[in-house]
């Protein structure tokens, strides 16, 4: 069975400009969360979608968006894009909620943006 | 707000000894916890979980971990380490999170870096 689908896997753009990152979930699974990992500031919650619905939400500025779509797959968008965003962006689906005894998160490979 | 600690940033092994990597949680309600490994330019694994139940939680690889509320700890442990050990690996605390209740929200601690040696 294939695994959580981040595109593209690697990522260059000046500052200002806005990006678009794209997860596709394992078949079947409707809840899609992203996460941005810096050396700085380790891994930080971004926002968890749910059967098109965004679920929860972390502390990020609302230069930080995204979406799902009705086939559960997610994009991420940064708009006025700033040194700082610089980071692996992971994807991560479920089936349910991970804090049940058999639902576990499935992450994927991650995109490396990189802002200059 | 819920919160995990993760002492020691690095952490060197002899390959074959004990591996000890050490999570204190921080959270008012009934925490979920789990350990995840990352290996160079890859997403996370996850290695073991505890939610309710048993409070010494098996994993994969050899690793298990021990849930101590009167610690609020929840260290993970390999009897033996092996070469292919070395990543990084972060513990993490989730809760019922999110509009409903059942979101997906994990709170990771800043990680450790797994070093093994001949």
């Amino acid at each position: 069975k294939a695994g959580v689908t981040q595109t593209p896997r690697y990522l260059i753009k000046t500052r200002g400009q806005q990006v678009t990152l794209s997860c596709s979930p394992i078949s079947g699974h409707r809840s899609v969360s992203w996460y941005q990992q810096t050396p700085g500031q380790g891994l930080q919650f971004l926002f968890e979608y749910f059967s098109e619905t965004q679920r929860n939400k972390g502390n990020f500025p609302g230069r930080f968006s995204g979406r799902q779509f009705s086939n559960s797959r997610s994009e991420m968008n940064v708009s006025t894009l700033e040194l700082g965003d610089s980071a692996l962006y992971l994807c991560a689906s479920s089936l349910g909620p991970t804090w049940t005894q058999n639902t576990e998160a499935f992450f994927g490979q991650g995109t490396r943006l990189t802002v200059v | 707000a819920q919160s995990v600690t993760q002492l020691g940033s690095h952490v060197s092994v002899s390959e074959g000894a004990l591996v000890l990597l050490r999570c204190n949680y921080s959270s008012s309600v009934p925490p979920y916890l789990f350990w995840y490994v990352q290996y160079p330019n890859q997403g996370l694994q996850l290695l073991l979980k505890y939610t309710t139940g048993a409070t010494l939680v098996k994993g994969i690889n050899g690793f298990e971990a021990e849930f101590k509320k009167s610690e609020t700890s929840f260290h993970l442990t390999k009897p033996s380490a092996h070469m292919s050990d070395a990543a990084e690996y972060f513990c993490a605390v989730s809760d019922r999170s999110g509009l409903t209740g059942g979101g997906n929200k994990l709170t990771f601690g800043t990680g450790t870096q797994l070093k093994v040696e001949l």
